[in-house]
C-alpha cells in the first residue's frame, strides 16, 4: 500500500494559539491531498483539500500547503480553538484508492 | 449535500452470528464505495472497494467471505460480518466517493461477545 506518514502522534497547543500538524507521503504520483477531523466515536470529517498543480489552499481559518519536492503536506490552524481538539488525517489519492496517514491527535488546552 | 449515512451506529452480536451494515449516500449518487475499519487510536484501514453492479475488491488479508460486500445501487452498499467474533469487534466506516471528493459515513460500532 501506499506509505503515508505522520511526524508526530500527538500535539498539545493552547487555546488561540496556530496548530501545524505535518504529513509525508512517498508516491510522487499521487495528485489529489485531503484533511480529515475525526472527533471521537465519529466518522473523519473533511476539512481541505488540494490538488497537487496548487502549492496551497485557505479555507476558514486552515490552511493546507503541498510540498511536491519533499513530498510534505502540511495543515495550519488559525487561532486554534477547544473545539478544534480531534484527531487530524491526512490522506492521498493515488489512482481510485485513498490513502489514509497514522493520525495526529490534537489537543487544545483551554 | 454529499451525506453519508451509516446504519446502525452500534451493535452488539454473539459470536457466530452475522451482522449487516448499511451505508447510504442520501443526496448523491455513488459508483465507488468505500469500506474501513478503524482500531482504537489507529488509522482507518481499507477493507475493500465497492463499485455498483460489480464485485468487491478486496484488500490483501481482508477475507471476502467473511466481510460480504453487495452494493447493489448507486446509494446503498452493505456489509456483512458473517460468522463474527470478538476480534471482528471493530469501528467499521464506509465512504462514498465522487470524482475526487470522498464522504464518510459516520461508523458503526460492533461488539462481538
Amino acid at each position: 500500500g501506499e506509505n503515508v506518514g505522520l511526524h508526530l502522534p500527538t500535539l498539545s497547543v493552547q487555546e488561540g494559539d496556530n496548530s501545524i500538524i505535518n504529513c509525508a507521503y512517498s508516491n510522487s504520483a499521487s495528485d489529489y491531498f485531503i484533511w480529515y477531523k475525526q472527533e471521537s466515536g465519529k466518522g473523519p470529517q473533511f476539512i481541505i483539500d488540494i490538488r497537487s498543480n496548487m502549492d496551497k489552499r485557505q479555507g476558514q481559518r486552515v490552511t493546507v500547503l503541498l510540498n511536491k519536492t519533499v513530498k510534505h503536506l502540511s495543515l495550519q490552524i488559525a487561532a486554534t480553538q477547544p473545539g478544534d481538539s480531534a484527531v487530524y488525517f491526512c490522506a492521498l489519492k493515488s489512482g481510485n484508492q485513498f490513502y489514509f496517514g497514522t493520525g495526529t491527535s490534537l489537543t487544545v488546552i483551554p | 449535500g454529499a451525506v453519508v449515512s451509516q446504519h446502525p451506529s452500534w451493535v452488539i452480536c454473539k459470536s457466530g452470528t452475522s451482522v449487516k451494515i448499511e451505508c447510504r449516500s442520501l443526496d448523491f449518487q455513488a459508483t465507488t464505495m468505500f469500506w474501513y475499519r478503524q482500531f482504537p487510536k489507529q488509522s482507518l484501514m481499507l477493507m475493500a472497494t465497492s463499485n455498483e453492479g460489480s464485485k468487491a475488491t478486496y484488500e490483501q488479508g481482508v477475507e471476502k467471505d467473511k466481510f460480504l460486500i453487495n452494493h447493489a445501487s448507486l446509494t446503498l452498499s452493505t456489509l456483512t460480518v458473517t460468522s463474527a467474533h470478538p476480534e471482528d469487534s471493530s469501528f467499521y466506516i464506509c465512504s462514498a466517493g465522487l470524482q475526487y471528493e470522498q464522504y464518510f459515513g459516520p461508523g458503526t460500532r460492533l461488539t462481538v461477545t
